[in-house]
């Protein structure tokens, strides 16, 4: 199985600052064929299931505020909050879809200073 | 707009077996995968397997091979899991999802949007 990791568990921020999250796999998620790396990120706010908002590492979901960006390749891979928002308290979820069976990383709080 | 509602909270005994049902609207039911993702305080977000609405096929992962059967009811666009010989182990908060994607585009395997999750409860 692929080991999703992610760092740091919490995060606080002060409003309008830059939030980091990071995410490494324990192998490649980058597909050769088509230059796609099939990593996913979620945002889950307290008592809501996740939503996803970043898809082939880099691609926003519909609705997705563009202060959310992707980036990274292979086994690294970042999720960047440019100026972070009240509305974006959240635990944070990196996923490969790269093999069955698809995995999670544990989660990134992130919170307000 | 597309959505999936899922049964209410569940309360069972060591041993017993839940069936959580997961309702689709909005969509063409037979046209996406259906997955089933848990989340517990220990082990976060970890992925059941899934569905094919259109024929019912599955694919479930190791672990619960056995103990997990997923079905559905393309008369009332609805998706089953149940879970059997269930643990403290199996108390979490039990999500269904959709894929991103239809099947016909042959590029599954994210998860939006998500039903509202129900809740296990193990306990003697």
């Amino acid at each position: 199985d692929i080991v999703m990791t992610q760092s740091p568990d919490s995060l606080v921020v002060s409003l309008g600052e830059r939030a980091t999250i990071n995410c490494k796999s324990s192998q490649s998620v980058l597909y050769f064929s088509n230059n796609k790396n099939y990593l996913a990120w979620y945002q889950q706010k307290p008592g809501h299931p996740p939503k996803l908002l970043i898809y082939w590492a880099s691609t926003r979901e519909s609705g997705v505020p563009d202060r959310f960006s992707g980036s990274g390749s292979g086994t690294d891979f970042t999720l960047t909050i440019s100026s972070l928002q009240a509305e974006d308290v959240a635990v944070y979820y990196c996923q490969q879809y790269y093999i069955t069976p698809l995995t999670f990383g544990g989660g990134t709080k992130v919170e307000i200073k | 707009q597309v959505q999936l509602v899922q049964s209410g909270a569940e309360v069972k005994k060591p041993g017993a077996s839940v069936k959580i049902s997961c309702k689709a609207s909005g969509y063409i039911f037979t046209n996406y995968f259906i997955h089933w993702v848990r989340q517990t305080p220990g082990q976060g977000l970890e992925w059941m397997g899934v569905i094919n609405p259109s024929d019912g096929s599955t694919t479930y992962v190791q672990k619960f091979k056995g103990r997990v059967t997923m079905t559905r009811d393309t008369s009332t666009s609805t998706v089953y899991m149940e879970l059997s010989s269930l643990t403290s182990e199996d108390m979490a908060v039990y999500y269904c999802a959709r894929d991103f994607s239809t099947i016909a585009a042959d590029d599954p395997n994210r998860f939006d949007p998500w039903g509202q999750g129900a809740l296990v409860s193990v306990s003697s």
